[in-house]
Formats: structure tokens, C-alpha cells, sequence
């Protein structure tokens, strides 16, 4: 299965500043996606993640808050912005290729002060 | 409205026992079934999976059952050893097996 690799693994942030957060991996993958895992919560699919156009947003999420770029089939970005105490979640990146279950990173644990 | 449910958020179990996961659905068009398995500060990894064709899938020591009529699918660990320590998340899908429907999750603790 693919290898994930997502950066940062943590971070603690200011509220109203941004950070994006990286996901590569190791082979070409026909689709990216993020999901945030609110503490004690499930996962929640954030949007897809469309390579060489938008992304596709689930509902209550948007562009303006969490844009996302995916320039090629290895690579994705996510970029939470304006942050406030209730952005603070784990953040995961999973792959989905060739009919096979979906693979996670080890998310990014996103802490707001 | 919550299409996949795991009503019970923890479970304890001595070590060698059985463990045995419960998860319910409401869509009927959910026609493919995965567990994850999730230890903390890292994601999760799939563990096994059903198709709605079948009603069992075995892979060593987790077995997967399907009620389709009940809407019910379970998550069978023996013996339970301590590495299995860890939240499972049940989800679903319909039609494809990318877009998937996630449950709650069940913390699994396995007593020495």
C-alpha cells in the first residue's frame, strides 16, 4: 500500500493566523482527501481533494477556510486559516487508489491558542 | 442523522477472550463495509472489510459479520491480545468504496 507521509506532525498556533499542511506519497493515487477528527469525535470528510482544479467541499466546510491545492497526483495541501480554539482537531490526509480501502497518514494534531 | 452508528463507546475485555464489536447502518444502499483500527497520534489503518454479497470475511484473527436484514455488521477479535488496544471506526459505503460514511468509533481495551 502507499506510503503517507504528512508535515507537520503537530503544531501549536496563535488564533487568526494560518498553517498549511502537507501530504505526499510514495506512488501516483487517483484520489486525496482530508478529514478532521474533532477530540472524541468520528472522522469528518473535509472535501476531496481534485488534481489540476477545486477541490469538492462537504457540507459546512468552504473554500475560504480551508483551501486546499492539489498540483499532482502525489501531493496535496491544506490550509486551515483564521484559526480560532474550535479549529483545534486532528487533521488527515488519506489516499484512495485502484479499488482498494482507503489509507491514512498520522494526521497533523492542530492545537489553538 | 447518523447512517452509521457504534452505540457502544468503549469496551473492556480480558486478554485471550473474545471481543466483539457492534456497528448499525440505516441506508440500505450502504452495499460495502470497513473497520479501522486507530491507536492514538496515528491514523487509521483498515483492518478488514465486507462486501453486502457476503455475510462473513475472515482474516486470521478478526472475522467480520453481515446482517443485511438487520442492518448490522460486527467486528470479531479472538483471542484479543493487548496490541489490540484501540478505537475501531466502522464505515460504510454505497456504490463505491472511496466515499465512506464513518461511525463514532469503539475504544477497545484489553485487560492483562
Amino acid at each position: 500500500s502507499a506510503v503517507i507521509s504528512q508535515k507537520p506532525s503537530r503544531d501549536i498556533c496563535q488564533r487568526g493566523t494560518s498553517l498549511t499542511i502537507q501530504c505526499q506519497v510514495d506512488s501516483q493515487v487517483t484520489m486525496m482527501f482530508w478529514y478532521r477528527q474533532q477530540p472524541g469525535q468520528s472522522l469528518t470528510l473535509i472535501a476531496t481533494a481534485n488534481q489540476g482544479s477545486e477541490a469538492t467541499y462537504e457540507s459546512g466546510f468552504v473554500i475560504d477556510k480551508f483551501p486546499i491545492s492539489r498540483p499532482n497526483l502525489t501531493f496535496s495541501t491544506l490550509t486551515v486559516s483564521n484559526m480560532s480554539p474550535e479549529d483545534s482537531s486532528i487533521y488527515l490526509c488519506s489516499v484512495w487508489t485502484d479499488n482498494q480501502p482507503q489509507h491514512f497518514g498520522d494526521g497533523t494534531r492542530l492545537s489553538i491558542l | 442523522d447518523q447512517q452509521v452508528k457504534q452505540n457502544s463507546p468503549s469496551l473492556s475485555v480480558q486478554e485471550g477472550r473474545i471481543s466483539i464489536l457492534n456497528c448499525d447502518y440505516t441506508n440500505s444502499m450502504f452495499d460495502y463495509f470497513l473497520w479501522y483500527k486507530k491507536y492514538p497520534a496515528e491514523g487509521p489503518t483498515f483492518l478488514i472489510s465486507i462486501s453486502s454479497i457476503k455475510d462473513k470475511n475472515e482474516d486470521g484473527r478478526f472475522t467480520v459479520f453481515l446482517n443485511k436484514s438487520a442492518k448490522h455488521l460486527s467486528l470479531h477479535i479472538v483471542p484479543s491480545q493487548p496490541g489490540d488496544s484501540a478505537v475501531y471506526f466502522c464505515a460504510a459505503s454505497a456504490g463505491s468504496n472511496y466515499q465512506l460514511i464513518w461511525g463514532a468509533g469503539t475504544k477497545l481495551i484489553i485487560k492483562p
